[in-house]
């Protein structure tokens, strides 16, 4: 079946200008994860959805980030006013529940580029 | 919070020959599962193989296989018979059963397969 799907996949956008990533995870996947990865850098955790449950947003750097999932599908990372430091390849990433064992499946990424 | 480490940001190894990848991890959980994950230039992480803590066995998977020393905190990870396919990015996560939803991910490791 169908993988996690992101778009776009690459993102030029200017300094202070909002930008839209969106996440398609695999159907029936109730958690769906958003990271940050930075060049050379591992992955930091953003934003975590479960179910209908409230977001874990503990990873957000700012409140210029935000994100939401609608319908318990789709979800989109927006960061409002972007600054040079939010260049990043961005993850999304889904699994079947919230348990320990269970493997994310993540998409292949946006990279955002912030001039 | 808990945190994982990866001391070997890039590594060779001679097609055909083995190659072991470290990573270390801090916790004060005594159940806990911990994930290789491989990103090629592609950007799509895959999962590699993946250990559950209270399993002493370690786990296999193909040519690649995990040493996980509890005490010691260590899971580190050895591909046998390397192909020039396993060039990429290698990243050590760990996700706890305490620790609410998040995984918490290594700086990777790069290998390169030299022919």
């Amino acid at each position: 079946g169908a993988g996690v799907s992101q778009s776009p996949s690459n993102k030029v956008t200017e300094k202070g200008k909002d930008v839209e990533l969106r996440c398609d995870p695999i159907s029936g996947h109730t958690a769906l994860y958003w990271y940050r990865q930075s060049l050379g850098q591992g992955l930091e955790f953003l934003i975590y959805f479960q179910g209908n449950s409230a977001p874990d947003k503990s990873g957000l750097p700012s409140d210029r980030f935000s994100a939401e999932r609608t319908g318990g599908s789709v979800s989109t990372l927006t960061i409002q006013r972007t600054q040079q430091e939010d260049s990043a390849v961005y993850l999304c990433a889904s699994s079947l529940g919230q348990g320990s064992y269970n493997e994310q499946f993540f998409g292949p990424g946006t990279r955002l580029t912030v001039l | 919070a808990q945190t994982v480490t990866q001391s070997q940001p890039e590594m060779s190894v001679q097609e055909a020959e083995t190659v072991t990848l470290s990573c270390t991890y801090d916790t004060s959980e005594s159940d806990y599962y911990l994930f290789w994950y491989k990103q090629p230039p592609s950007r799509q992480m895959i999962l590699v193989i993946r250990q559950e803590a209270y399993k002493q066995q370690n786990a296999t998977e193909n040519r690649f296989s995990v040493n996980f020393q509890k005490a010691a905190k260590s899971f580190s990870l050895k591909i046998s018979d390397s192909q020039l396919g396993d060039a990429a990015m290698y990243f050590c996560a760990y996700r706890g059963s305490n620790t609410g939803n998040q995984f918490y991910f290594g700086t990777g490791t790069s290998l390169t397969v030299i022919p």
